[in-house]
């Protein structure tokens, strides 16, 4: 099985609607992260938690929220989607070495 | 804050040559991850160098750092099919701490056969 999960793996939403994607990990690990990959921008950090009661805002947090239910969730929302949120959506953790990544979600918001 | 810079961009090879990827440090670098990832799919860690001057390999993988430089280089051996995707570098922020890393934008690979 792998180490870290996403769902969906793809979804289509419409403007406006709430949407929330979900990680859950298996390696232990107190550091998770949400990062989105856009052609030609590469990966750009969405906000990041070293343990349950630690959120941190990453470089483009604006127009998303989070939250950490245990120390293997970390779940990732759009409160009013909008379609340049249209992205790959990656899951991370890591106990301060190397971050692993989750399959990821590709969203497109219509 | 700190960029990386990968170059090339992209990268088409004929199978069984020796290619090699740069990512250059705006900052001083701290500790260098180098990722793989199949198109549309997640990263799959290659490995981390820390110290300058430091060079690790994975089967026909070297990665080395450049520390004056601010800079890390990914050579590959005799390149095959399964080499391809996109490669892409991370750097730990200042401190010593790679609690949050920064990418580059990635260098695509192809491996013609």
């Amino acid at each position: 099985d792998a180490d870290v999960t996403q769902t969906p793996r793809n979804r289509i939403t419409k403007t406006g609607k709430r949407i929330m994607l979900e990680c859950s990990q298996t390696k232990g690990h107190d550091r998770m992260y949400w990062y989105r990959q856009d052609p030609g921008l590469g990966l750009r950090l969405i906000y990041y938690s070293f343990d349950v009661k630690d959120i941190n805002k990453g470089e483009i947090s604006d127009g998303y929220s989070v939250s950490r239910q245990a120390q293997a969730k970390f779940s990732l929302s759009l409160e009013s989607a909008i379609p340049n949120q249209t992205a790959l959506y990656f899951c991370a953790t890591s106990d301060g070495g190397e971050q692993y990544f989750g399959p990821g979600t590709r969203l497109t918001v219509t | 804050s700190q960029e990386l810079e990968q170059s090339p961009q992209s990268l088409i090879v004929q199978e069984g040559k020796n290619l090699t990827i740069n990512c250059t440090s705006s900052k001083t670098l701290y500790g260098l991850y180098w990722y793989k990832q199949k198109y549309g799919e997640g990263l799959i860690f290659l490995m981390m160098l820390q110290k300058g001057g430091e060079e690790k390999s994975h089967e026909k993988i070297t990665a080395k750092l450049d520390e004056k430089k601010q800079q890390s280089s990914l050579h590959i051996t005799a390149s095959q099919p399964s080499h391809a995707g996109i490669y892409l570098c991370g750097a730990g922020s200042s401190g010593g701490s790679n609690y949050k890393l920064t990418f580059g934008k990635g260098t695509l690979l192809t491996v013609n056969p």
